[in-house]
């Protein structure tokens, strides 16, 4: 089946440290993935998608590699601040239509300064 | 523009009673989603809703109704409300169906089932 595995957490930092959130995948088919966070209280936001291999998603000094070789597509920021501190899904779509995301657990990142 | 809209925020149901979550979107999106979030079980697709006038089971529709009642608006119904089904519950909405479409979510829907 099609699934997602993310490290789990809490991830407790200092500001300033540098972040990695595992992430690995089982598909079926051909899937575009995605890294999305949730703040406190609040819905989901997408945080930066790839669609095929060796794309690199990108945003708010977040990035992720998509690696059809290994089946990851871990989640990394050079220096983490306070307002990092949220839970951050990963997550699949199969290209095919009528399919939904499938998400992973989630991995809750605690930044403290 | 509000984006994803839920109502209500907050809910408290006793066993047994029944309640229909609303979900509208302003953004003229064909296809809305459904999901619950569970504590470790991260997010699992209820129904959704391709395009107006379908609707499709997701991973976990037992329990659970729906109705598309125009392009904007998605509820998702509880005829029999179950200790079980205390959750968030997450409405969600992308341009279309196909893969690679975002996912714009609202801010969820707390219930407690007593």
């Amino acid at each position: 089946g099609n699934s997602v595995t993310q490290m789990e957490g809490p991830v407790t930092l200092s500001e300033e440290a540098f972040l990695t959130i595992n992430c690995t995948y089982t598909a079926t088919g051909y899937p575009s993935l995605f890294w999305y966070v949730q703040y406190p209280g609040e819905g989901l936001q997408l945080l930066l998608k790839a669609t095929k291999a060796d794309d690199k998603g990108s945003n708010k000094g977040f990035e992720a590699t998509y690696r059809k070789e290994t089946t990851s597509f871990h989640l990394e920021k050079g220096s983490v601040q306070v307002s990092d501190s949220a839970v951050y899904f990963c997550a699949l779509i199969l290209n095919q239509a009528g399919t939904a995301l499938i998400f992973g657990k989630g991995t809750t990142l605690s930044v403290s300064s | 523009n509000a984006g994803v809209t839920q109502t209500p925020k907050f809910q408290v149901l006793k066993t047994g009673q029944s309640m229909t979550l609303q979900c509208a979107q302003d953004m003229n999106h064909n296809s809305m989603y459904w999901y619950r979030q569970d504590p470790g079980m991260g997010l699992r697709l209820i129904y959704y809703s391709a395009s107006e006038g379908t609707t499709d089971k997701g991973e976990v529709p037992n329990g659970y109704n729906v109705s598309r009642l125009n392009k904007r608006e998605f509820s998702l119904r509880l005829e029999s409300a179950a200790p079980s089904q205390t959750s968030v519950y997450f409405c969600a909405s992308s341009a279309s169906g196909v893969f690679v479409e975002t996912q714009y979510f609202g801010p969820g829907t707390r219930l407690l089932v007593l």
